[in-house]
């Protein structure tokens, strides 16, 4: 159990155009997932707290405009890079907190995203 | 004051031997203490946590040592394989039900040689 996905798992875009990645929790729901950044051989990054049915919460640097998050569902929040650039270009993770019963966040597989 | 540093950035143990990774942190609100494996191109996975109330943990070859007064943890992996090989990460956590934030270390890449 507690199996979280992301799609695409790998995506290459021209700059300015803008991509969504999902994280999805399979088997649990979860009101809180959180997105983070990873550079090659980097840590993880958060970038932001994702809430269902509320505003994502930013971490200091990470531009909202930018990096538009939406928790529609328990169980789907989206990460959507707008006109992307160059630099976006790194490996996203998700990870997702249960709802019921409190347990350890658990991660999706990650998305690398390449922009060209 | 949200800092976790993790150290060393890399090792190499050959198969059989001890791997050992510190974490340091200075938020005496952290209360709850995961290390995470990761492999390339994948997320990563979570190994083992430790909440203060107790010093050491154990889960098959994985060991964690905590010193609260020192604000340190330590990650053992004994017996070490081939497969072990990976990039390790420890993080720090102020909420006991770990639903908050988690603040990760820079990371240890460590190579197990067969």
């Amino acid at each position: 159990g507690a199996v979280v996905s992301q799609h695409p798992s790998w995506v290459i875009c021209k700059s300015g155009t803008s991509v969504k990645i999902e994280c999805r929790s399979l088997d649990f729901q979860a009101t809180t997932m959180f997105w983070y950044r990873q550079f090659p051989k980097q840590s993880l990054m958060l970038m932001a707290t994702s809430n269902e049915g509320s505003k994502a919460t930013y971490e200091q640097g990470v531009e909202k405009d930018k990096f538009l998050i939406n928790h529609a569902s328990l169980t789907l929040s989206t990460l959507t890079v707008t006109s992307a650039h160059p630099e976006d270009s790194s490996f996203y993770i998700c990870s997702a907190f249960p709802t019921n019963p409190r347990d350890e966040q658990y991660f999706g597989p990650g998305t690398r995203l390449t922009v060209t | 004051q949200q800092q976790v540093k993790q150290s060393p950035q890399s090792l190499i143990v050959q198969k059989g031997g001890i791997s050992i990774i510190n974490c340091a942190y200075e938020n005496t609100a952290f209360d709850y203490f995961p290390w995470y494996q990761q492999f390339p191109g994948k997320g990563p996975a979570l190994l083992i946590a430790i909440r203060p109330d107790v010093s050491e943990k154990k889960e098959g070859r994985f060991t964690i040592s905590f010193n609260k007064s020192a604000k340190q943890f330590s990650l053992h992996i004994m017996d070490s394989q081939p497969g072990d090989s990976a990039t390790y990460f420890c993080a720090a956590s102020p909420d006991k039900a770990a639903g908050n934030k988690l603040t990760f270390g820079g990371g240890t890449r460590v190579l197990v040689k067969p």
